[in-house]
């Protein structure tokens, strides 16, 4: 069936890039997001990148994705404390389907 | 932009009582929302998907007559969880995906913690 890998933790240092790493198994998946959860709360989409694009830059965030691998990171440029938090990889066939996610990348951004 | 209300945010209740989780789609149409549920340290697991005018389908392993579904308008789906237990306790999240656009990204709400005593 459909999976989607993550490692579970990454440590860096505040001003440092963040990159978390994904990869998933359907290769009929159209969309690819990237969630952030901070404690207690809920899911904020920070991104998304459609399958037939190779990236996807928003402010810090850049989206890289190379298909032929299924393979999707997420680099956050300049950390900052305030992005620690759960990241959550996910994929889904269309819009209206149900998104399958990662276990979630738990970021620690030291001062 | 297109949000999603969900509600009560938290809920403590005794073993049980059921409950009922509202999932609103504000601004927006939605055919299809889905239920998912996350437990303490793990990801969302979806548990049914939410058709207007039709039945939920369910995911395996999960029980719909513990967990009752109405999608009775296109702009909201319940979730009830029924005499629930200290084991249903878990974070329950919605999200909804437009009606006519299938290529928006769907939209979650900001989930309901719920806490079986």
């Amino acid at each position: 069936g459909e999976d989607v890998e993550q490692s579970l933790f990454l440590s860096v240092r505040e001003g440092d890039s963040s990159v978390i790493n994904c990869t998933y198994t359907d290769s009929s998946s159209t969309y690819l997001y990237w969630y952030k959860q901070e404690p207690g709360a809920g899911l904020q989409l920070l991104t998304y990148i459609f399958s037939n694009m190779d990236m996807k830059q928003d402010q810090r965030l850049t989206v890289l994705l190379n298909k032929k691998d299924k393979h999707l990171s997420l680099r956050i440029a300049d950390t900052q404390t305030g992005d620690s938090a759960i990241y959550f990889c996910a994929e889904s066939y269309s819009g209206n389907t149900p998104l399958v996610f990662g276990k979630g990348t738990r970021l620690s951004v030291i001062a | 932009g297109a949000v999603v209300s969900q509600h009560p945010s938290r809920v403590i209740c005794k073993s049980g009582t059921s409950v009922k989780i509202e999932c609103r789609s504000l601004d927006f149409q939605a055919t299809t929302m889905f239920w998912y549920r996350q437990f303490p340290k793990q990801s969302l697991m979806l548990m049914a998907t939410s058709n207007e005018g039709s039945k939920a389908t369910y995911e395996q392993g999960v029980e719909k007559d513990k967990f009752l579904i109405n999608h009775a308008s296109l702009t909201l789906s319940t979730l009830t969880v029924t005499s629930a237990h200290p084991e249903d306790s878990s974070f329950y999240i919605c999200s909804a995906s437009a009606y006519l656009n299938s290529n928006q990204p769907q939209h979650f709400g900001d989930g309901t913690r719920l806490s079986i005593l």
